[in-house]
């Protein structure tokens, strides 16, 4: 079975340009995870998603970053307009709920740099 | 607000020593406990989840410990290898039905030959 997929993997962008990131989850997972990762602060949550729904946002940066989850094998994550801020790594991760198995499984990763 | 903090930040031991790595957290009100391997450039691989009922956890020569009271795990390494040498993450999920994982930032990993 293929994991988490993202793409792309990496992405350099210009200050105020647009940039989406894509996310296919692992098929028959249900819950769909962003997160961000940089030096300084290490992992942290964004958002994420239980049967596509959005739950809790409140990782969000600010009104530039918006996330979707159309259907439940495909979610974006959208900044506009990017800042050289907003560099870091970007993952995906998704995992099933279940009386017996709580593992988030993640994506490689989606490197964003913006100059 | 949930902190975890992982101690050392970099750890650097010869092949075949055991080793511990800590991890602490601030709110002991957690649903489970896990930890994750980061390989540079890729993303994280769970390693092993504690559920706030269960003391420890074991997957082959790694073995992990929760103390919710105190709000600590530790990660044991038996006979390392240079195969082991990665960056290696705790997270925890809240309680009270929330799903997201708050992470440590890590400490990173290097078995010498």
């Amino acid at each position: 079975d293929a994991g988490v997929i993202q793409s792309p993997r990496h992405e350099v962008t210009e200050m105020g340009q647009e940039v989406t990131l894509r996310c296919k989850p692992i098929s028959g997972h249900n819950s769909l995870f962003w997160y961000r990762q940089t030096m300084m602060r290490g992992l942290e949550l964004l958002i994420y998603f239980n049967n596509n729904v959005p739950i809790d946002d409140s990782g969000m940066p600010e009104d530039r970053f918006s996330a979707k989850m159309p259907n439940a094998s495909f979610s974006t994550l959208k900044i506009q307009p990017s800042e050289p801020r907003d560099s870091a790594v970007y993952f995906c991760a998704s995992k099933r709920t279940s009386a017996y198995t709580d593992t988030q499984y993640f994506g490689p990763g989606t490197r964003l740099t913006v100059l | 607000k949930q902190e975890v903090t992982q101690i050392p930040a970099a750890l650097s031991v010869p092949e075949g020593e055991n080793l511990v790595l800590n991890c602490s957290f601030t709110d002991s009100a957690i649903y489970n406990l896990q930890w994750f391997r980061q390989d540079p450039g890729k993303g994280l691989t769970s390693l092993l989840l504690i559920q706030s009922s269960q003391r420890e956890q074991t997957s082959g020569r790694l073995n992990a410990s929760l103390d919710k009271s105190s709000g600590r795990s530790t990660l044991y390494i038996a006979a390392s290898q240079p195969g082991d040498s990665a960056t290696y993450l705790c997270a925890v999920r809240p309680g009270g039905g929330a799903d997201g994982l708050t992470f440590g930032k890590g400490t990173h990993l290097i078995i010498q030959p």
